[in-house]
């Protein structure tokens, strides 16, 4: 399994403003991935971020709205820039290990 | 295009019955399936999982069973324990890999006393 940590827990934005959100897992993985869970929805998966190349979006994500970076196998971090009340969701990233998807606590985003 | 659905949105049941839930998908190309629990405030829990290979996995009080004919898989808690109450998603990827994966809507599991 995997242990996965996300800074900030919760944060209440203005719009147009700018968050980052940080991942780090307790060990090496190659995938690492980003959803969103708007309210009363299901997970959607955002991108797929591996270390040492661009990420992946998916279809309906764009880069200049959540870039991300990996800086290395530990760590992940998603922007989600120029934000509207739209992007209130909460964030979660996950990991793969061998079969399986481990996920992050997520972080709570509300935009006003 | 919801591609994995679960068509109940809560189901209660009583302490110490079965608790089913169940899943219908319609990408033919899903091969590898999972089944999360998720508290309030917590992101998934893992729970258990099945590759399309097999039509059953058991894992302790939790059963998952898929037909893939019909193109459905369904998660079995025995004995249901209140802790058990929280919100279910089952996903599913292709390629026999947990990667990309695409979630159910959920299903509400309340187990009452």
């Amino acid at each position: 399994s995997a242990v996965i940590s996300q800074k900030p827990s919760r944060d209440i934005c203005q719009r147009g403003t700018s968050l980052t959100i940080q991942c780090q897992v307790d060990s090496q993985v190659t995938m690492m991935f980003w959803y969103r869970q708007q309210p009363g929805q299901s997970l959607t998966l955002i991108a797929t971020a591996n270390q040492g190349s661009e990420a992946t979006y998916e279809s309906g994500f764009v880069i200049d709205k959540f870039p991300i970076s990996r800086p290395n196998l530990t760590f992940s971090t998603l922007t989600v820039s120029n934000m509207s009340p739209e992007d209130s969701s909460i964030y979660l990233c996950s990991v793969r290990v061998t079969d399986t998807q481990y996920f992050g606590p997520g972080t709570r985003l509300t935009v006003l | 295009d919801q591609q994995v659905k679960q068509n109940s949105p809560s189901l209660s049941v009583q302490e110490g019955r079965i608790s089913i839930l169940n899943c219908d998908y319609t990408n033919s190309m899903f091969d590898y399936f999972l089944w999360y629990k998720k508290y309030p405030a917590e992101g998934p829990t893992f729970l258990i999982s099945i590759s399309s290979i097999k039509d059953k996995n058991e894992d302790g009080r939790f059963t998952v069973f898929l037909n893939k004919s019909a193109k459905h898989l369904s998660l079995h808690i025995v004995p249901s324990q209140p802790g058990d109450s929280a919100v279910y998603f089952c996903a599913a990827s292709v390629a026999g890999t947990a990667s990309k994966l695409t979630f159910g809507t959920g299903t509400r599991l309340q187990v009452t006393l």
